[in-house]
């Protein structure tokens, strides 16, 4: 089954630690995308690769950043988390700009 | 102001009622889509309808461009419909992007 994979699905740190998310499709799509879902459950892009190409980021803070080795691989480093970047963060891939595929979701919690 | 808007915010049916959600855009768009979420679950996508009218069992999804606007309706609603209903549009000026609506609850009582 092909599908969009995220890892870990859940992660508790500290203030100030380093945290990395992964997240790899088997669609065989060109796009990859990280969003944020908040405790409101408003979805807002944050970054958008075609082909490995950075082609969106949004105003996010610095300590964010993404990692794309190939087109199946869109990763997502947090250098020094905060209490406010406790959220769901979501992959998702796409050929292109048609239908969009989303994978489960990592549930960050900062304490 | 928001580009995409949904409505209801919120909407509880008995089972069985029939629900039509709607989602309205200020700009053109590229594509649409509606999404399914249940509580703390992942992102389906429904339809993915750009324009026109599209059927999936017991759902359907209208995309009318001109009036700038797409409908999700649901007929004889069941519990398992329970969630939030989200509509995500590429919109004039940020194609590369899906931009989301705020979402729809709904709840199915039996």
């Amino acid at each position: 089954e092909t599908a969009v994979f995220q890892t870990p699905n859940y992660h508790v740190t500290q203030v100030g630690n380093e945290v990395s998310f992964n997240c790899k499709q088997t669609l065989g799509h060109d796009t990859m995308y990280w969003y944020k879902q908040d405790s409101k459950k408003l979805l807002k892009i944050m970054f958008s690769y075609n082909n490995k190409q950075l082609i969106v980021n949004e105003t996010v803070p610095r300590r964010f950043s993404p990692q794309s080795s190939d087109k199946a691989h869109l990763n997502l480093r947090i250098k020094s988390v905060e209490p406010e970047d406790s959220a769901v963060y979501l992959c998702a891939s796409s050929h292109q700009r048609t239908e969009v595929f989303f994978g489960k979701g990592t549930r960050l919690t900062v304490v | 102001g928001q580009q995409v808007q949904q409505s209801p915010a919120s909407l509880v049916l008995q089972e069985g009622e029939n629900a039509e959600l709607q989602c309205n855009f200020s700009t053109s768009l590229n594509s649409m889509q509606w999404f399914y979420q249940r509580p703390g679950g992942s992102l389906v996508s429904l339809f993915y309808n750009p324009s026109g009218t599209k059927h999936s069992g017991r759902l359907t999804s209208t995309t009318v461009i001109k009036e700038r606007r797409s409908s999700l309706h649901i007929s004889s609603s069941q519990t398992t419909d329970s969630g939030t209903y989200l509509c995500a549009l590429r919109l004039s000026g940020s194609f590369n992007k899906l931009t989301f609506g705020a979402g729809t609850r709904l709840a199915v009582c039996p």
